[in-house]
């Protein structure tokens, strides 16, 4: 299993230009979760789902759209790119395991935006 | 909303020498989940506690998880080079609630 990708690893963005950062899992699992991380913010949810079809939003999600059409794919879109979007983006999938979901991490896109 | 603080921020140890992170939440969890993310790397998930006052073990690590479900500690016995990263604490209000992460403890090991 390849577990959690993400692509692309590293992206440079113009203010107000839009992308889509992939991320697919190969775990069957139904969570999954898309976080940004910031210096000493620690990881922030922007939005997840909890099964094909549904989709919810998290703590910081102004800016950003996801789907999730199958059970592997939630990809996130950045509508238009603001400075305040430089981060790291991390994409987490989970199983259900002893009364909670524990999240595997993808490698993560470090994202810019000039 | 839910809020959870991790204490200290950072901290720089001599190898072998004993470290603890703390994190303490606003509500009473469900259950709470420990990450270690090394430098440039990603989150990795350690351990998950759901019992009042459970304790676990993995080899140096210890965590603990209060008996009131608010706060949980991870300890490590005599730090190696290895144990590097940022450690992160992650609670639940409930079982199919979204996580909330503490902003983490920056552990430094000198050799």
């Amino acid at each position: 299993n390849a577990g959690v990708t993400q692509t692309p690893k590293f992206q440079v963005l113009k203010t107000g230009q839009s992308m889509t950062l992939q991320c697919a899992q190969d775990m069957n699992h139904e969570y999954m979760s898309w976080y940004r991380q910031d210096p000493g913010m620690g990881l922030r949810l922007i939005h997840y789902s909890v099964g094909a079809g549904i989709t919810d939003q998290g703590e910081v999600p102004n800016g950003y759209n996801v789907s999730r059409s199958t059970t592997e794919d939630f990809p996130l879109r950045l509508l238009s790119a603001a400075p305040s979007q430089t981060s790291v983006y991390f994409c987490a999938s989970s199983i259900l395991a002893g009364g909670g979901y524990e999240q595997y991490f993808g490698p993560g896109t470090r994202l810019t935006v000039t | 909303g839910q809020q959870v603080m991790q204490i200290p921020q950072y901290q720089h140890v001599q190898e072998g020498e004993d470290f603890t992170t703390y994190c303490n939440s606003s509500t009473t969890l469900s259950n709470i989940q420990w990450y270690k993310q090394r430098p440039g790397g990603h989150p990795v998930f350690l351990i998950q506690l759901v019992k009042s006052g459970e304790v676990k073990k993995q080899k140096r690590l210890t965590f603990q998880f209060g008996e009131a479900k608010k706060n949980s500690s991870l300890h490590i016995t005599a730090t190696q080079t290895t144990d590097v990263g940022t450690y992160f604490c992650a609670g639940r209000n409930s079982g199919y609630s979204t996580l909330t992460f503490g902003k983490g403890t920056m552990l430094l090991v000198s050799p």
